[in-house]
């Protein structure tokens, strides 16, 4: 009964490769998120999608792309890793309305590149 | 310098204590203001919330707005070994895009 989960936890992998995590939310939610969360704590919005539809799109490489299958689905590739990509990516979800901001994290993802 | 400032710690305080934590913002246009809690290798956890300016309590916590200041704090009472974690404050001017501190570590002693 997990509200926001995501896979894989952790993740090792080379330099070079190409990976994909998911993220899932079962709150019924219309707003999905993707968050990077360096060695330092400091957490950056990366992407957001409400309805499937990219709303925002930060200062992220195009190495990076999200895809949104449905409103409960929020995927993130990564192609061609960098060693500066190792962090933990968090996934997040919300329900778009008026006075409401707050943001439902998952468990996180813990990427290393080596 | 950063839209949201907050001090990394550690915050080292013993059992009983009363923690105060602290963010400031540059961003006039923050109104939802919000304290989420990280415990080791899991995610945030959304604490409290308040829209603009006042104070808002529930339990042995309590999160003050200060607009004017551009300054917010979460206040723990009674604090716990269990409240030792990473306090992240999170301020958005709408649209759901949160812009978040670094975050403090806490440390409760018994």
């Amino acid at each position: 009964d997990t509200a926001v989960s995501q896979t894989p936890k952790y993740l090792v992998t080379q330099m070079g490769n190409d990976k994909s995590i998911k993220c899932e939310q079962n709150l019924g939610h219309d707003t999905m998120y993707w968050y990077k969360q360096d060695s330092k704590k400091f957490l950056k919005i990366m992407f957001s999608y409400n309805n499937k539809e990219l709303i925002i799109n930060e200062t992220v490489p195009n190495r990076f792309s999200p895809k949104s299958p449905d409103k409960a689905h929020l995927n993130l590739h990564i192609n061609s890793l960098e060693l500066g990509d190792s962090a933990v990516y968090f996934c997040a979800s919300s329900q778009a309305g008026e006075g409401d901001e707050t943001q439902y994290f998952g468990p996180g993802t813990r990427l290393l590149v080596l | 310098q950063k839209e949201v400032e907050q001090d990394p710690g550690p915050l080292s305080v013993p059992e009983g204590a009363i923690v105060s934590l602290n963010c400031t913002y540059s961003n006039s246009a923050f109104q939802y203001f919000m304290w989420y809690r990280q415990y080791s290798r899991k995610g945030p956890e959304l604490l409290m919330y308040t829209y603009s300016s006042g104070n808002k309590e529930d339990g042995r916590f309590t999160a003050q707005v200060d607009k004017s200041s551009k300054y917010i704090s979460l206040f723990i009472r009674d604090s716990q070994p269990s409240d030792s974690a990473t306090y992240l404050c999170a301020m958005s001017a709408g649209f759901q895009k949160l812009v978040f501190g670094t975050g403090t570590r806490l440390l409760v002693s018994p």
